[in-house]
């Protein structure tokens, strides 16, 4: 079975300050694939990065980028200048090769404060 | 730019009633998905559908869950005999393909049993 871990239920930054979001996963599969997605308050989940497990480069999307420890199963994410906008719950979220599920975390809640 | 929209937003019903839940995906995309996330607990996976069958489901999908794309944009979700612990938010999303793809997802709609 896969899961998806977020230990940081709520955290906070100054507006233009770096914040890592933390989030590990257990599985047994080899390849996979690993996203992060973003949802602001009342408003839809919407894709920020994502990485696949055999790729050893590290996703990068502007300010946001991760940090991905294929042999410790971490997948973080780091964003820099954060701003106002950036406000919203981080979700993890695995997937499997074959198949089309996510498998999300709890979520970590971003507050970006001015 | 496209999104996927579902309605209502918020619906309280009596525990044994019937609900159904709608959705309009992305016109174009194939795939289609309903999650599910009780409050304080993970985003959970209920099921995917493609080519106007289910292709995935999990152990949360039971009988008395059943989907629907009646006229071709609509994607519904029906619980037959809702119980107390059917109250959650529910989130529909669709991809254009399956696998390492982006998820569009909806706002939500918040179902609440009493």
């Amino acid at each position: 079975a896969q899961t998806v871990t977020q230990s940081q239920p709520e955290m906070s930054v100054q507006e233009a300050e770096t914040v890592t979001l933390s989030c590990t996963y257990d599985t047994s599969e080899s390849n996979y694939y690993l996203f992060w997605y973003k949802q602001p308050p009342s408003r839809q989940m919407i894709l920020v990065i994502r990485q696949e497990a055999y790729k050893q480069q590290n996703a990068t999307e502007n300010r946001f980028s991760v940090n991905f420890q294929k042999a410790a199963k971490s997948f973080s994410l780091k964003i820099s200048d954060s701003q106002l906008g950036d406000t919203a719950m981080y979700f993890c979220a695995f997937m499997k090769p074959t198949g089309n599920q996510f498998y999300f975390g709890t979520g970590t809640s971003l507050t970006v404060i001015p | 730019e496209p999104e996927v929209t579902q309605t209502p937003s918020h619906q309280v019903t009596q525990m044994g009633q019937e609900v159904i839940l709608r959705c309009v995906p992305i016109s174009n995309h194939l795939y289609f998905y309903w999650y599910r996330q009780i409050l304080g607990q993970k985003v959970e996976f209920l099921v995917s559908f493609y080519n106007n069958e289910i292709s995935e489901k999990s152990e949360i999908f039971d009988d008395q869950f059943s989907v629907e794309r009646p006229d071709g944009s609509n994607f519904t979700l029906k619980i037959r005999s809702t119980k107390l612990e059917d109250s959650a938010m529910y989130f529909c999303a669709s991809t254009l393909t399956g696998g390492y793809t982006e998820a569009f997802f909806g706002q939500g709609t918040r179902l609440t049993v009493v």
